[in-house]
């Protein structure tokens, strides 16, 4: 069965405090592994997809990397208003829908 | 241009009664889907539609939910006799193709059942 798991649960951060939140998942075949962002009370935002292994994109202060199991979102020197909810998905089989992990929630302070 | 739509942004309803959610996908896309997003959990799938073929209806919870959409447009997702445990963020979005291809999401409605 496809999954998507995502940690930590929650990520507290200071301003400045650069690190990393893992999406690792099972599938057969990866037809494109999507970042998304969510903050409270909003639909998700498209961040990045990722296609295979190796690859890399960026945007201002985010960066995706994906390997064979695994992707990662690497936040650089963070701001408060990075603060929201991260989801990792992937495409099912069926090519219908995809299938969330259920995010990091990250917080960073001033 | 116009992102994907959706309405009403918040429903309360007793327990019992049918609800009706409206989604507007973005012009062009032929693809939409409904997400579920219950409280601490995962983003849930319910239903697909692509163009003219037969939706996949695999997600869906019961047979008190439902979904059509017009003329490759604007889509409905109906429950009957609503139960608490359907109080959830029911999302919308739309893309080109498959679930390959990005899909953009609108706000959601956000559904409570007294």
């Amino acid at each position: 069965e496809d999954q998507v798991t995502q940690s930590p649960e929650a990520l507290r951060l200071q301003e400045g405090e650069s690190s990393s939140l893992n999406c690792s998942y099972t599938v057969s075949g990866l037809r494109g592994l999507f970042w998304y962002r969510q903050d409270p009370g909003k639909g998700p935002e498209f961040l990045f997809t990722l296609y295979s292994a190796g690859e890399e994109k960026e945007k201002e202060r985010l960066k995706a990397t994906l390997t064979k199991k695994e992707s990662f979102l690497h936040i650089t020197a963070p701001k408060p208003e990075d603060s929201a909810t991260y989801l990792c998905a992937v495409p099912n089989q069926a090519g219908t829908a995809l299938i969330f992990g259920k995010g990091t929630t990250l917080s960073v302070s001033s | 241009g116009a992102g994907v739509s959706q309405s009403p942004s918040n429903k309360v309803t007793e327990k019992g009664k049918d609800v009706e959610l409206r989604c507007d996908p973005i012009s062009g896309h032929t693809a939409l889907y409904w997400y579920r997003q219950s409280l601490g959990q995962g983003l849930e799938f319910l239903i697909y539609f692509q163009g003219n073929s037969a939706p996949d209806k695999s997600g869906l919870p019961s047979d008190r939910f439902s979904a059509e959409r017009t003329g490759g447009s604007v889509s409905t997702l109906t429950i009957q006799r609503t139960q608490q445990e359907d109080s959830a963020v029911y999302l919308c979005a739309s893309s080109f193709g498959t679930s390959e291809e990005t899909q953009y999401f609108g706000p959601g409605t956000r559904l409570l059942v007294l």
